[in-house]
């Protein structure tokens, strides 16, 4: 069975401090892991994906993950928060099965 | 350009009544979904379907229904034996290459 567990339901920072959002997963299989990024009232855009190739993976507006493996772990950081990446987060899981499981979202603060 | 058209994008139904909620893609992808968004609770997958005349329960499937007769389009039926139909309701398909999620603008329905 494969599941996905975000840690945290929402974190608050200040606008240029660091950003970690938190995913551990299980699968049974080699896992596709993805996050994805939702503004209010917009659609979910893709950040950043791993297909098992490289386990440090770099996204768009200056996100990246790291896989491990021996964490079953997938967190999301950003050296330094903006006011424009407060948003939901959402991490998903993929395996071969063709289900696709998505966390419950971490909700992201910026204060200024 | 390629994409998932869901429709309506607002829907309102009186209790007992079953309403469909259409989703057509024309990204030639086999694999397809159906999740349900509701606040704090991330999104939930109904039904999946891989292929043709094929589907599969989700976590959520009670009080749902679905068809995959046609490779582009993946319809929902919210049944009167849905308990708590009120909610937003995105489609998604599955790039095969990528194993990327290409999202619909989600179809908001609320029970009167």
């Amino acid at each position: 069975a494969q599941s996905v567990t975000q840690l945290d339901s929402h974190v608050s920072v200040s606008e240029g401090t660091p950003v970690l959002l938190r995913c551990n997963y299980s699968s049974s299989y080699s896992p596709s892991l993805f996050w994805y990024v939702q503004h209010p009232n917009k659609g979910l855009q893709l950040l950043l994906k791993y297909t098992s190739a490289a386990t440090l993976v770099k996204g768009i507006n200056g996100f990246e993950a790291e896989f491990k493996k021996s964490e079953t772990s997938f967190h999301l950081t950003k050296p330094s928060a903006h006011m424009s990446d407060a948003a939901e987060y959402f991490c998903v899981v993929h395996t071969g099965g063709f289900k696709t499981i998505f966390g419950a979202g971490t909700r992201l603060f910026v204060k200024a | 350009d390629g994409g998932i058209t869901q429709s309506p994008k607002y829907l309102f139904r009186k209790e007992g009544q079953n309403v469909t909620l259409s989703c057509e893609q024309n990204l030639n992808h086999d694999a397809m979904y159906w999740y349900r968004q509701d606040p704090g609770q991330g999104l939930r997958l109904i039904y999946y379907s891989q292929i043709v005349n094929d589907f599969q329960k989700g976590d959520i499937a009670e009080g749902y229904s679905v068809s995959r007769e046609k490779k582009e389009s993946f319809p929902l039926t919210v049944t009167s034996a849905q308990k708590n139909p009120t909610a937003f309701y995105l489609c998604v398909s599955r790039g095969v290459n990528t194993g990327e999620l290409f999202f619909g603008e989600g179809s908001r329905l609320t029970v009167l």
